[in-house]
């Protein structure tokens, strides 16, 4: 069965403090791994898609990367603005439909 | 202006009540997605369309509904609202061609008392 499962479920970080969110999945025929940012209240709002294994893409302080069996989100020195659900997808399959883990909600302590 | 909008942004209602959610887009998409959200849980397709022809079921498609009314809306049904569709609602577009990305609506937060 085609899932995703993102780790931690919750990360408290100082500002400045650099670490890792974690996607890992198990689908068969990956076409595509999507980053997302949910702020409270709001929709779901597009960072990265990530194609095959070895690429990697950045966003300000955002570097998002992807092996065969997981996808990385870097944050270098977050600031309290950083703080949201970070949601990750695949899509896979020949109708290219997205499973969705149950995000990481990221906390920046000024 | 918005990309992708939906109406209400907040609804109270109660058990066996019908409710009707909207979203509107201006992107041009041809695909769009209904998902509900839950606390700790990943978004679940509620039903997609593919055009105005085209409507599928998503994997929790039981007690809703959808029309696909024009390319640019699609509508969400509870014909009979029951507590556990108690939920954060989106709508979600993308072109229709190969990979690409889904744009959210700002969501609809649903209550069923």
């Amino acid at each position: 069965e085609d899932q995703v499962t993102q780790s931690p479920e919750a990360l408290r970080l100082q500002e400045g403090e650099s670490s890792s969110l974690n996607c890992s999945y198990t689908v068969s025929g990956l076409r595509g791994l999507f980053w997302y940012r949910q702020d409270p209240g709001k929709g779901p709002e597009f960072l990265f898609t990530l194609y095959s294994a070895g690429e990697e893409k950045e966003k300000e302080r955002l570097k998002a990367t992807l092996t065969k069996k997981e996808s990385f989100l870097h944050i270098t020195a977050p600031k309290p603005e950083d703080s949201a659900t970070y949601l990750c997808a695949v899509q896979a399959g020949s109708n290219y439909q997205l499973i969705w883990g149950a995000g990481t909600k990221l906390i920046i302590k000024p | 202006d918005a990309d992708v909008t939906q109406t209400p942004r907040n609804r109270i209602t109660k058990t066996g009540k019908r409710i009707m959610l909207e979203c509107s887009q201006t992107k041009g998409h041809d695909r769009m997605y209904w998902y509900r959200q839950d606390p700790g849980l990943g978004l679940r397709l509620i039903y997609y369309s593919f055009d105005v022809k085209d409507i599928n079921k998503g994997e929790i498609s039981d007690g809703y509904s959808v029309s696909r009314q024009a390319q640019a809306k699609f509508s969400l049904s509870l014909e009979s609202a029951i507590p556990n569709q108690t939920a954060l609602y989106f709508c979600a577009t993308r072109t229709g061609t190969g990979e690409g990305t889904q744009y959210f609506g700002p969501g609809t937060r649903l209550t069923v008392l």
